[in-house]
């Protein structure tokens, strides 16, 4: 199985400052023939299910607020919060799905400081 | 507008069968490239991958729930059911099912809390 590693467990961000999230995979989660990676982000909020913010990496999902942004590649990726909003308070998860099972992250918990 | 929705028992007993039934709408499982996953999360925890059916009938499974797993379809009824047998009191979490254009999630549904307990 890739093991999906984020850090930081825990992160506190002043509001409109910027939040970085860090996921490390045990194995390249690039796919040499598309040159794509095989790594997404989904947020979180209390009592509700995950909703996806970034696939393929980088790519951003229809609806989600620009200031969010993914990046990163073979076994290293980031998610970024440019300005924190209030709203943004959740617990953030990635995900790799080059090959199964597609292992989640343990969650990093994103408040407010 | 894609909608899923979980329906099954609250609460197992252990070593009984836990049987779930994802239900959809807006799309359809007979469309190359879809498919439907199952995704639980322990109270307080993180999340766990646990299987997908593709519109090829194509199964993947958790490894370490392999032995316990089967997920099926019924296209014309817009349903996938998971079944998971010999359930344990660590099987407690909520059971998300969850559509997929390709492995990652797009749209979830709101889960349903199963508790094995005696």
């Amino acid at each position: 199985d890739i093991v999906m590693t984020q850090s930081p467990d825990s992160l506190a961000v002043s509001l409109g400052e910027r939040a970085t999230i860090n996921c490390k995979s045990s194995q390249s989660v690039l796919y040499s023939s598309n040159n794509m990676n095989y790594l997404a982000w989904y947020q979180q909020k209390p009592g509700q299910p995950p909703k996806l913010l970034i696939y393929w990496a980088s790519t951003r999902e229809s609806g989600v607020p620009d200031r969010f942004s993914g990046s990163g590649s073979g076994t290293d990726f980031t998610l970024t919060v440019s300005s924190l909003q209030a709203e943004d308070v959740a617990i953030y998860y990635c995900q790799q799905y080059l090959s199964s099972p597609h292992t989640f992250g343990q969650g990093t918990k994103l408040e407010i400081k | 507008q894609i909608t899923l929705k979980e329906s099954g028992p609250t609460l197992v007993k252990p070593t009984q069968t836990l049987t779930l039934t994802c239900t959809f709408s807006g799309f359809s499982l007979s469309t190359s490239g879809l498919g439907v996953g199952w995704i639980r999360q322990p109270p307080g925890k993180a999340l766990e991958w646990v299987a997908l059916i593709n519109w090829n009938d194509d199964n993947f499974y958790s490894p370490s729930l392999k032995s316990r797993l089967t997920v099926t379809k019924d296209t014309s009824k817009n349903q996938v059911v998971l079944t998971m047998t010999n359930m344990d009191p660590v099987d407690t979490a909520t059971y998300y099912c969850a559509h997929t254009p390709f492995r990652y999630f797009t749209y979830w549904g709101q889960g349903t809390l199963v508790t094995v307990s005696s």
